[in-house]
């Protein structure tokens, strides 16, 4: 199965700055990677799908990028509500997997 | 609004049995393939089962395939995960989550709607 990695583990950031996380397969996915949001104790949120598509109701300061092996997330100005982990998934071969997620904390 | 409400988890001995259940609501239950994918305590997602719009397919991943049997009911618009031989590490929250294509037979691949979860702990 396709193994995703996901760097940093953690990433403190402080609000109104950009972050940038990466998500890395071990297989070509095409651009066939989600994105979502988890807050504590909540359901993860479809944040982009295909890469670098916006899922609906998703804020403009949240864009995806990358395709084969190399993606990134990137919030532009991070807002309180933005502080939670961040799990990227493959779809382009079965079984779909997920990586262990980068959490966002305030720095 | 569409809404996923599971229930059913718990503690249970090693061995022993659960069946959860996922309500759905809000959306054409009917048309849209369901998922089941849990989360251990601090791990990532991970997809455990998935079952066709009709019911006709249902796929598992190997960690519990022969153990877990998932199924659903339309009339009732509840997909189910039946849990059997449960051992420690199947201790998890398991999230329900809708794939979001309407289309019979084509997954989309992604997952847009989740359920809030029901934590299943398996321990003696």
């Amino acid at each position: 199965e396709i193994v995703m990695t996901q760097s940093p583990a953690t990433l403190s950031v402080s609000p109104g700055e950009r972050a940038t996380l990466s998500c890395g397969a071990s297989q070509s996915l095409s651009t066939n990677l989600a994105w979502y949001q988890q807050k504590p104790g909540q359901a993860p949120r479809l944040l982009i799908y295909g890469a670098s598509t916006r899922a609906t109701g998703i804020p403009a300061r949240f864009s995806g990028s990358g395709s084969g092996t190399e993606f990134t997330l990137t919030i532009s100005s991070l807002q309180s509500e933005d502080f939670a982990v961040y799990h990227c998934q493959q779809y382009n071969t079965w079984p779909w997997t997920f990586g262990q997620g980068t959490k966002v904390e305030i720095k | 609004e569409v809404q996923l409400v599971e229930s059913g988890g718990g503690l249970v001995q090693p061995g022993g049995s659960l069946r959860l259940s996922c309500a759905a609501s809000g959306f054409l239950f009917d048309s849209y393939w369901m998922h089941w994918v849990r989360q251990a305590p601090g791990q990532g997602l991970v997809w455990i089962s998935r079952i066709r719009s009709d019911g006709g397919s249902t796929s598992y991943a190997d960690s519990v395939k022969g153990r877990f049997t998932i199924s659903r009911d339309n009339a009732k618009e509840t997909v189910y995960l039946q849990m059997n031989s449960l051992r420690a590490e199947d201790t998890a929250v398991y999230f329900c989550a809708r794939d979001p294509s309407p289309y019979f037979d084509i997954l989309t691949g992604y997952y847009d709607q989740w359920g809030q979860g029901t934590l299943v702990t398996v321990s003696s």
